[in-house]
């Protein structure tokens, strides 16, 4: 079946450096990938949609300065928690649809100490 | 933007017994609304669907209703086992530029003693 393998699977940064977020698409095209975020105990709060060749679109409250997205290819997105803090610790998780599916990547859990 | 609200948040059961998860949207042109089982740490992983034009669907031990008019659908486990301890959530979605952004409600955490 279609798969999203997400790298990488968990990450330690300093406060203030930057952490980049993988999604690949294995099997199929993603045109679009949607990026959500999880606190512990909370639900998959949508953070972006990324679309392959045009810019991403954030949903309200998402600071697009701090959360770069780039969906460089059909296959690829990224997402980049630029000069990070400790409150940007969560899980984070991509999905792409897939045929009216969602195929879910395995998340990268964030720490920033 | 579409609400999703789910309830219970948290759900104890005994093996064997019935566990019901409800949830609720706000937009009428939402059509799709998957149920999604995530242990600790782990990517959530559909486990049943179902889409506006029906009411009904079952999958086994799983099965999960809609209602359009009242806009709510819930979930229904029948014959709980340990292993259906996780959380569960549910979502509602509609197609936006020939796909489904999803939005998901808060999660319940279901516990089956065994």
């Amino acid at each position: 079946g279609a798969v999203v393998s997400q790298h990488p699977s968990w990450v330690i940064c300093k406060s203030g450096t930057s952490v980049k977020i993988e999604c690949r698409s294995l099997d199929f095209q993603a045109t679009t990938m949607f990026w959500y975020r999880q606190f512990p105990k909370q639900s998959l709060m949508l953070m972006a949609t990324s679309n392959e060749g045009s810019k991403a679109t954030y949903e309200q409250g998402v600071e697009k300065d701090k959360f770069l997205i780039n969906h460089a290819s059909l296959t690829l997105s990224t997402l980049t928690v630029t000069s990070a803090h400790p409150e940007d610790s969560s899980f984070y998780i991509c999905s792409a649809p897939n045929g009216g599916w969602s195929t879910f990547g395995s998340g990268t859990r964030l720490t920033v100490v | 933007g579409e609400n999703v609200e789910q309830h219970p948040s948290t759900l104890s059961v005994q093996e064997g017994d019935s566990a019901v998860i409800k949830c609720t949207y706000s937009d009428s042109a939402s059509n799709y609304f998957p149920w999604y089982k995530q242990e600790l740490g782990k990517r959530p992983q559909l486990i049943i669907d179902i889409r506006s034009n029906v009411g009904e669907k079952k999958d086994q031990r799983i099965a999960v209703t809609l209602n359009k008019t009242a806009k709510h659908f819930s979930l229904h486990i029948t014959e709980t086992q340990p292993e259906d301890s996780a959380v569960y959530f549910c979502a509602a979605s509609k197609e936006e530029n020939n796909f489904n952004k999803f939005y998901f409600g808060s999660g319940t955490k279901l516990n089956v003693k065994p």
